[in-house]
């Protein structure tokens, strides 16, 4: 079993559609990531949460470490926010940046 | 401020050859981590170095190597390239080693074996 489970794997929504993607780990974390990768391959860090919840635009996520999961969500989804979501988790046994990560979701928005 | 570059982005070699990836850091930053990606293990931790020194490194063999300059500019090294090692290759680095540092990711190196 994997430490980072992501769900879906894949998902389409219409534009305008409320999308959630879920992560659940197994380890004891002191940071969780969600990351957005497009086609070409480049990843932008959207959020780096340890407790709570926080918002940046459309993007909101949050975190539950007593249940040990994080919910990613996008309001109003566009097509532009097609591309591949992932979460990774920094485990608090290590000490330095190295991070494991999820198998990623890969969201499609249509028109 | 300038992003984490990455040299050279794309790159193809043979089987048995050796190949060396470049990484350059956000200014200021001083850890370096570097990643692979594959479409069947998704990505993975290779190893960090902060101030010169390998601080964690990952499950790989030791034909993958690294190191990391005075002016935090980190290389990695891949010898005796396997068909396996085709991957795209992500360095990140961030301020230091703390939970709280955010990393930041480079563009990638997209390596393929032949």
């Amino acid at each position: 079993k994997n430490e980072v489970e992501q769900s879906p794997q894949n998902l389409t929504a219409q534009e305008g559609e409320f999308i959630t993607i879920n992560c659940s780990y197994s380890v004891g974390i002191s940071a969780l990531h969600w990351l957005q990768q497009h086609p070409g391959g480049g990843i932008v860090s959207l959020f780096m949460l340890s407790s709570g919840k926080k918002k940046h635009g459309r993007l909101i996520a949050t975190i539950n470490i007593q249940e040990k999961h994080s919910s990613l969500h996008i309001t109003a989804s566009h097509p532009r926010d097609s591309a591949v979501y992932i979460c990774a988790v920094r485990s608090q046994e290590t000490s330095g940046s190295r991070l494991t990560f999820g198998e990623g979701t890969q969201l499609t928005v249509n028109p | 401020k300038a992003g984490v570059t990455q040299t050279p982005r794309y790159l193809i070699k043979t089987r048995g050859q050796q190949v060396t990836l470049s990484c350059s850091p956000i200014s200021g930053h001083r850890s370096v981590s570097w990643y692979q990606q594959t479409p069947g293990q998704g990505l993975q931790f290779l190893f960090e170095y902060f101030s010169e020194t390998q601080r964690n490194k990952g499950n790989f063999p030791g034909r993958f190597s690294g190191r990391q300059f005075s002016n935090s500019r980190s290389e990695m090294n891949v010898s005796t390239l396997e068909l396996g090692d085709s991957a795209l290759y992500l360095c990140a680095s961030s301020f230091g080693m703390g939970f709280q540092n955010e990393q930041f990711f480079g563009p990638g190196t997209r390596l393929t074996v032949l």
